[in-house]
């Protein structure tokens, strides 16, 4: 069984659409993140929750807006797509947010997203 | 502002050798530190963790330092094979357990 699951794996659409990723953990985390991986691979993160509250909201325009309908999901839509946005995003899950084994994060496949 | 640098982009050694990937941060306090494995098309995997007030941590091949006073980790993989190749990633863990990324090392490694 995939521990963290993304959909779709890729996503090609242009400007000013909207469109949606799906992410899903069995692992019984209670906290979920979405990170950006540009095309130099750096790695940064976008938002985390913690029990479907937001946790980190990094510095990303409004038109992305997380939502998370339970500690098991963690959906990203994003309006009005723009070309910059093309890239990898990956979704991750993690035990919570303090003590040790607590920041271990576990991965998805990723959602190579292009904008033309 | 906060900053994390791998050593280099790449790094190409032979089998068997060891290889050693660097870790240098500035502006950060991080309360642990964490390396990860991605390979080509997948998410990062995570390897090994290492707290602030801990010097070094060993699993199998891998062996990782760190070291607060010069703001660095090093992590060793040694009798490296060609399996090992892959990109590895450094992190750095604040408060709320939010970690920052390097923009990691692409390691080769030659039969």
């Amino acid at each position: 069984d995939t521990a963290v699951s993304q959909t779709p794996k890729y996503l090609v659409t242009q400007m000013g659409n909207d469109k949606s990723i799906k992410c899903e953990q069995n692992l019984g985390h209670d906290t979920m993140y979405w990170y950006k991986q540009d095309s130099k691979k750096f790695l940064k993160i976008m938002f985390s929750y913690n029990n479907k509250e937001l946790i980190i909201n990094e510095t990303v325009p409004n038109r992305f807006s997380p939502k998370s309908p339970d500690k098991a999901h963690l959906n990203l839509h994003i309006n009005s797509l723009e070309l910059g946005d093309s890239a990898v995003y990956f979704c991750a899950s993690s035990q919570g947010l303090a003590g040790e084994n607590s920041y271990e994060q576990y991965f998805g496949p990723g959602t190579r997203l292009t904008v033309t | 502002s906060q900053k994390i640098e791998q050593n280099s982009e790449a790094l190409n050694i032979q089998e068997g050798k060891t290889a050693t990937l660097t870790c240098n941060y500035t502006n950060y306090s991080p309360a642990y530190l964490q390396w990860y494995r991605q390979d080509p098309g997948r998410g990062p995997v995570f390897l090994l963790l290492i707290r602030e007030n801990e010097k070094e941590k060993r699993k199998e091949r891998l062996k990782v330092t760190f070291d607060t006073t010069l703001k660095q980790s090093l992590f060793h993989i040694t009798a490296s094979q060609p399996a090992d190749s892959a990109t590895y990633l450094c992190a750095l863990v604040g408060n709320a357990g939010k970690s920052t990324f390097g923009d990691g090392t692409t390691l080769t490694v030659k039969p």
